[in-house]
Parts: C-alpha cells; structure tokens; sequence
C-alpha cells in the first residue's frame, strides 16, 4: 500500500495491546469532533464523534476523549489488531456558522502481530 | 462502503490537460464537498456544494471549479494540469451541509505526467 502522508507522527504498538491517538484542536467555539480512519488507498471512514457537551463517548473497541480546558481530543482503541493499521484523522466543526469540517494532520497507527 | 461513489478510479493525463472527476453522494444526502489529498498533505478542503448551489470554498484554484447538478451528483473540473496537481481526489457527502458528519467515496487517482 501507500502511505497518505511523508511525515505523519507514527504510533507504533503491538497486537492486542490499547492505542491511544491524540489530537489538538485551536478553537474553543468548537462543537463537534469526528474521528476518521483511513487505510491505505481508501478514503477517509467514520470511526465516532462526540459533540461539545459530552466528555467521553464509546463505541466498539474505541472511545473519545474530549478535554475542552486544553482543547485536546483523544481516541483510544482497545485491543487493537492488525486490521486498525491506518492513518487516524481528527476533525471539527469550529461551531456555529461553519458548515465544513476541518481536518487534522493525521497519526499513522502500525500494529504489529 | 459509504454509498458515495466516484468516477473515475484512476486517471493518468499529461500536463496542460483537463480533466473531470464525477461524484455521486449518498441517497438523500444534499451536500457534497471535494478534497485533494497529496502525499506531503494532509486532506485540504477544495469546495462545498448544497443543493446545487455553492456554499464554502477552500483552498480551491482558479483552474479548478466544480458543480453540483439537479440530481445532486457533482463533478469536479481541473484544467491546465500541473504536475503539482498529481493527488487523491475525494468526495464525500452529508445530509444537510452543516458541519455534521461526512462520508468519503473510495477517490480518485489523478496522476499527471
């Protein structure tokens, strides 16, 4: 496959260990937050959101972490597989007004058997 | 699958060429927003369509335009291709064009030559 991106911050983990990506956001009108995964020459695929009244928000294997105080959102995954491989994105909705998303960098997740 | 499909998978043209990506968003989704993705980048946001009409414009050039028809479908024209324009193009769609969740196509491949 190929990669999305040259220089990508890495996490590397081992199968079946837990994951944890994170992701800084500027705006703090900021409303809702999505996480997308995109494995190598695919597009971008839904994981979960949370908008901005909740703190935390689960799903199978991944949960979200939203800390407004630091603008900071977290996705962990549990148990991660080789399967999880992929470029992980954040993206928001800076609030109100906006009708787009904007998109993080992205973390490339390897996980290794 | 995301129920959003693009047309073509992969094109290879020369430069100085134009060319027209096709999307089909999601049944009943209004809104479709175009993305490039190129291997030093991350996923940078082109231009937002809702129903037929122009709603937010990103880091679009003047060589590129795109549309949104009747049938919500839109297509996305790049003219005077540069090398530099060598990407994956992406599509997604949403319901109602406000910043809520996005779904991706699977891109397109342009590579210039």
């Amino acid at each position: 496959g190929e990669s999305v991106g040259l220089h990508l911050p890495t996490l590397s983990v081992q199968e079946g260990d837990n994951s944890i990506i994170n992701c800084a956001y500027s705006n703090s009108a900021s409303d809702y937050f999505i996480w997308y995964k995109q494995e190598s020459g695919k597009g971008p695929q839904f994981i979960i959101d949370i908008r901005s009244n909740m703190d935390k928000r689960q799903g199978q294997r991944v949960t979200v972490l939203l800390n407004k105080t630091v603008k900071h959102l977290s996705l962990q995954i549990a148990a991660t597989q080789p399967g999880d491989s992929a470029v992980y994105f954040c993206a928001e909705n800076r609030g109100p007004g906006y009708s787009t998303l904007t998109f993080g960098k992205g973390t490339m997740l390897l996980v290794s058997p | 699958d995301s129920g959003v499909t693009q047309t073509p998978k992969h094109l290879i043209t020369a430069t100085g060429q134009r060319v027209t990506l096709r999307c089909s968003p999601r049944s009943g989704d209004l809104s479709v927003y175009w993305y490039q993705q190129s291997l030093d980048q991350g996923l940078q946001f082109l231009i937002q369509y809702y129903n037929g009409e122009e709603r937010a414009k990103g880091n679009i050039l003047e060589r590129f335009s795109a549309q949104q028809f009747p049938d919500l479908h839109s297509e996305l024209n790049l003219s005077s291709l540069e090398l530099g324009d060598s990407a994956l193009y992406f599509c997604a769609s949403s319901p109602s064009g406000t910043g809520e969740t996005q779904y991706f196509g699977p891109g397109t491949r342009l590579l210039v030559l």
